[in-house]
């Protein structure tokens, strides 16, 4: 089967850094994508892998590493409007996006 | 209309009634999607359409139903709700299938069906 895995709830500090993991296991990959959805909205999208390596975007960054199957998103300087979950997903072999959970992530002052 | 419209914003449904969630979306979008979300599951797709006239079933169809008349529109019906079928459902678009076309949400309708 398919399967996305992502830690259920993360806490960290308003100014730190914090990363975010996702192991995937699907049938064929075709990009991994990291959304961020704050409680009650849509989701919104963040970032985009398809090659090996990081990506950075601003304050987000995103590293994939396919052999192992695993993602990362990175945030730096955080904020205490980054308080949110932060969905991965894969699009898999028929481009059909496979979703994690998501994380929760909370901010403390 | 500014990206991906969902009417109604939220429901309450008696059990065995027939609902229809509206969809609009004004990006000329190929590709739309119906999702449901619920606590401690990822967003789990119902049925998409990857351009007007064509429709798929996703990971889980059963009890609903989609048509894709044009390119705008994507209603999603439940054709005798359940309690199980209460959740939240999101609309979503994509320009295209491959790529990194991301998907663009709806701001969602939360049914309760009683």
């Amino acid at each position: 089967g398919q399967n996305i895995d992502q830690p259920t709830e993360m806490t960290a500090t308003e100014g730190a850094i914090v990363q975010i993991n996702c192991t995937y296991q699907t049938s064929g990959f075709n990009g991994l994508f990291w959304y961020q959805q704050h409680a009650g909205e849509a989701p919104t999208f963040l970032s985009y892998n398809v090659l090996d390596g990081l990506e950075e975007k601003g304050r987000f960054s995103s590293f994939l590493s396919r052999s192992k199957g695993y993602s990362y998103l990175l945030l730096k300087e955080l904020q205490m409007k980054d308080s949110a979950s932060y969905l991965c997903a894969v699009k898999d072999s028929n481009y059909q996006l496979i979703w994690g959970a998501g994380t929760k992530l909370i901010i403390k002052p | 209309i500014a990206g991906i419209t969902q009417a109604p914003t939220s429901q309450i449904l008696a059990a065995g009634r027939r609902m229809t969630l509206r969809c609009t979306q004004d990006m000329r979008h190929n590709a739309m999607y119906w999702y449901r979300q619920d606590l401690g599951l990822g967003l789990r797709l119902i049925h998409y359409s990857n351009t007007a006239g064509t429709t798929g079933k996703g990971e889980v169809p059963d009890g609903y139903s989609v048509s894709r008349a044009n390119t705008d529109d994507f209603p999603l019906t439940l054709a005798s709700a359940v309690p199980s079928q209460t959740s939240v459902y999101f609309c979503a678009s994509s320009d295209g299938l491959a790529g990194d076309n991301e998907q663009f949400f709806g701001p969602g309708t939360r049914l309760t069906v009683l």
